[in-house]
């Protein structure tokens, strides 16, 4: 079935950038989501991407997508000790209606 | 615009009992879906609701069931509590159709505890 593969800790230093990267396997995902997860907090959606984009930025946020290789990745650029949260990418998964499919989430940890 | 909201934001139970969730959407959403998250399976979808009408399922077992209103606010119901079912619930709301950008939009979650 459908799988969505994040590594699942980082840890950066406080004004470095982060990257976190993700796998998917639905080709057929038109949509590709990152959601932030704070302690104690449900998910809040940070940016997406279109699958018929390679690069979306929004202000410190920047997001590439390889279509061909399914690799999707986050970076945070100028990493702050607010960013340190869980970071999930999400794919709409249409092969099963519709719904998303998360990973198993990145936790950052950034470091003063 | 209010948020997503669940009640109650804490829960403990013990094996064998049951457990009613429930969520209400931010007003004019009509697709709620909800999500179990657990340390070691991460977030897995339960289900989706929209117009009170039950649009996709996850992998969970009968035990766990739920349903929508005609205002959209949706309950979760568990049944026969397992330990395994500890877990934090997250609710999100989404107005999307099928298929369409899907931006959905979290509740803080219900944390269920069951001893």
């Amino acid at each position: 079935g459908e799988d969505v593969e994040q590594s699942l800790f980082l840890s950066v230093r406080e004004g470095d950038s982060s990257v976190i990267n993700c796998t998917y396997t639905d080709s057929s995902s038109t949509y590709l989501y990152w959601y932030k997860q704070e302690p104690g907090a449900g998910l809040q959606l940070l940016t997406y991407i279109f699958s018929n984009m390679d690069m979306k930025q929004d202000q410190r946020l920047t997001v590439l997508l390889n279509k061909k290789d399914k690799h999707l990745s986050l970076r945070i650029a100028d990493t702050q000790t607010g960013d340190s949260a869980i970071y999930f990418c999400a794919e709409v998964s249409y092969n099963q209606g519709g719904k998303l499919i998360f990973g198993q989430g990145t936790e950052l940890s950034v470091k003063p | 615009k209010a948020g997503v909201t669940q009640t109650p934001r804490y829960l403990i139970k013990t094996r064998g009992q049951q457990v009613t969730l429930s969520c209400s959407p931010i007003s004019g959403h009509r697709s709620v879906s909800w999500y179990q998250q657990t340390p070691g399976q991460g977030l897995q979808f339960l289900f989706e609701y929209f117009s009170e009408t039950q649009r996709n399922k996850g992998n969970f077992p009968g035990r766990f069931s739920g349903r929508q209103f005609s205002n959209s606010r949706s309950e979760m119901n568990v049944s026969t509590l397992e330990l395994g079912d500890s877990a934090l619930y997250l609710c999100a709301s989404s107005t999307a159709l099928a298929g369409d950008y899907n931006e959905q939009f979290f509740g803080p979650g219900t944390r269920l505890t069951v001893l």
